[in-house]
């Protein structure tokens, strides 16, 4: 079965770091697109970062230069390093696949993990 | 702030037909990027609904449709089901911001 599972959330204090995981099953990560989108208490979706299969990466203007996208193909698991938190980073995170089958859609989902910044 | 422009919240009877617009601009929708559309059901994950502005995953009824004109996609429901109530969110990519993009997304009512 093709299925992502999330984990890594938890509370941390403003300025600190954060390293979320999500591992793969039933497809291989690093020949696929992976993306990380959150979503705030209440608010819409925001796509925050991409690692194409190549290796490439591209981040949300908010998070760019805090968090580090990655990828470790013998644990076929992504990962989410989040540095230098903010009370706005408070949010579900979610992991994605994009395909080409689908246009690189996000087509398979995890079931997201929950990082809250706060004092 | 998401580039792409949806309204708020639209309501129907069971049965009835509802569609939802999502409005972009010349760097994303008009740039000829395909429109995506996820449901959110209550406390779930997104799920795809439609990909390359008008197909369907398998397993998605044919009562979800898309389309595509201009600067701006639509997602139409016939036959409004109790079950269709969720939150409905288009996507595209903006290639002035070089990033994937959501838009505000649009609560479905059925009354």
């Amino acid at each position: 079965e093709v299925q992502l599972v999330e984990s890594g959330g938890g509370l941390v204090q403003p300025g600190g770091s954060l390293r979320l995981s999500c591992a793969a099953s039933g497809f291989t990560v690093n020949d696929n697109y992976m993306s990380w989108v959150r979503q705030a208490p209440g608010k819409g979706l925001e796509w925050v970062s991409v690692i194409y299969s190549g290796g490439s990466t591209f981040y949300a203007d908010s998070v760019k230069g805090r968090f580090t996208i990655s990828r470790d193909n013998s644990k076929n698991t992504l990962y989410l390093q989040m540095s230098s938190l903010r009370a706005d980073d408070t949010a579900v995170y979610y992991c994605a696949r994009m395909i080409l089958a689908v246009k690189y859609a996000f087509d398979i989902w995890g079931q997201g993990t929950t990082a809250t910044v706060s004092s | 702030q998401s580039v792409l422009t949806q309204p708020p919240s639209v309501s129907g009877a069971p049965g009835q037909r509802v569609t939802i617009s999502c409005t972009g601009s010349s760097s994303n929708i008009g740039a000829d990027y395909d429109v995506h559309w996820y449901q959110q059901l209550p406390g779930t994950a997104p799920k795809l609904l439609i990909y390359a502005n008008t197909d369907r995953p398998s397993g998605v009824p044919d009562r979800f449709s898309g389309s595509k004109s201009g600067t701006s996609a639509s997602l139409a429901i016939t036959g409004l089901q109790a079950e269709d109530a969720a939150d409905y969110y288009c996507q595209s990519y903006d290639n002035s911001l070089s990033a994937y993009v959501f838009g505000t997304g649009t609560k479905v009512t059925v009354l």
